[in-house]
């Protein structure tokens, strides 16, 4: 079935620092990607999104590009701030699974000062 | 628009009772959806729905139930709460449910079981 593989965290960055969060993914079909983020006792809303192989999506300062032959999805930002600080849930969408969403175990992020 | 709202926003309950977790949503969305939230594991379906009257399982049904009367509200009962279902619970709606569709969340119900 289809499944997403994250990094471990938590992730501990001084401000100004290069971000990345790896997300590889299996799926049976062609997924839409996605990367959303929860800040401190919120839900989770979406960062941004691609649903074809190439796409960038971004938003924030974040990108991320779906290669489809390397199955993967990072997150990327080059100048994190401490307002960045959240936990980062990548995601994939398969219309053969019935549009289910299934997420990734989430990637804790701190930036300090 | 108040997007997805959720009630209670905490509840404890002892073992053997049973409740039911509210969600609303004001955005006209086809597609609902609740999910558990607990630590290490991610975000795991529990039920969901792709329409008024049609409701089906996700990876963890057992010990829930669903019904979907109106487009609005998608409520969450426990059946006989177990110390296993201590989690945060969100629902979520989007317009519907196709593979690119983003995905709106409530802000979520921590439920204690003891």
């Amino acid at each position: 079935g289809n499944s997403v593989t994250q990094m471990e965290g938590p992730v501990t960055l001084s401000e100004e620092a290069f971000l990345t969060i790896n997300c590889t993914y299996t799926a049976t079909g062609y997924p839409s990607l996605f990367w959303y983020v929860q800040y401190p006792g919120e839900g989770l809303q979406l960062l941004l999104k691609a649903t074809k192989a190439d796409d960038k999506g971004s938003n924030k300062g974040f990108e991320a590009t779906y290669r489809k032959e390397t199955t993967s999805f990072h997150l990327e930002k080059g100048s994190v701030q401490v307002s960045d600080s959240a936990v980062y849930f990548c995601a994939l969408s398969d219309l053969a699974s019935y549009d289910k969403v299934i997420f990734g175990p989430g990637t804790s992020l701190s930036v300090i000062p | 628009n108040a997007g997805v709202t959720q009630t209670p926003k905490f509840q404890v309950l002892k073992t053997g009772q049973s409740m039911t977790l509210q969600c609303a949503q004001d955005m006209n969305h086809e597609y609902m959806s609740w999910y558990r939230q607990d630590p290490g594991m991610g975000l795991r379906l529990i039920h969901y729905s792709v329409g008024a009257g049609i409701t089906d399982q996700g990876e963890v049904p057992n010990g829930y139930n669903v019904s979907r009367s109106t487009t609005e509200d998608f409520p969450l009962r426990l059946l006989s709460a177990a110390p296993s279902q201590t989690s945060v619970y969100f629902c979520a709606s989007s317009y519907s449910g196709g593979g690119a569709d983003e995905q709106f969340f409530g802000p979520g119900t921590r439920l204690t079981v003891l």
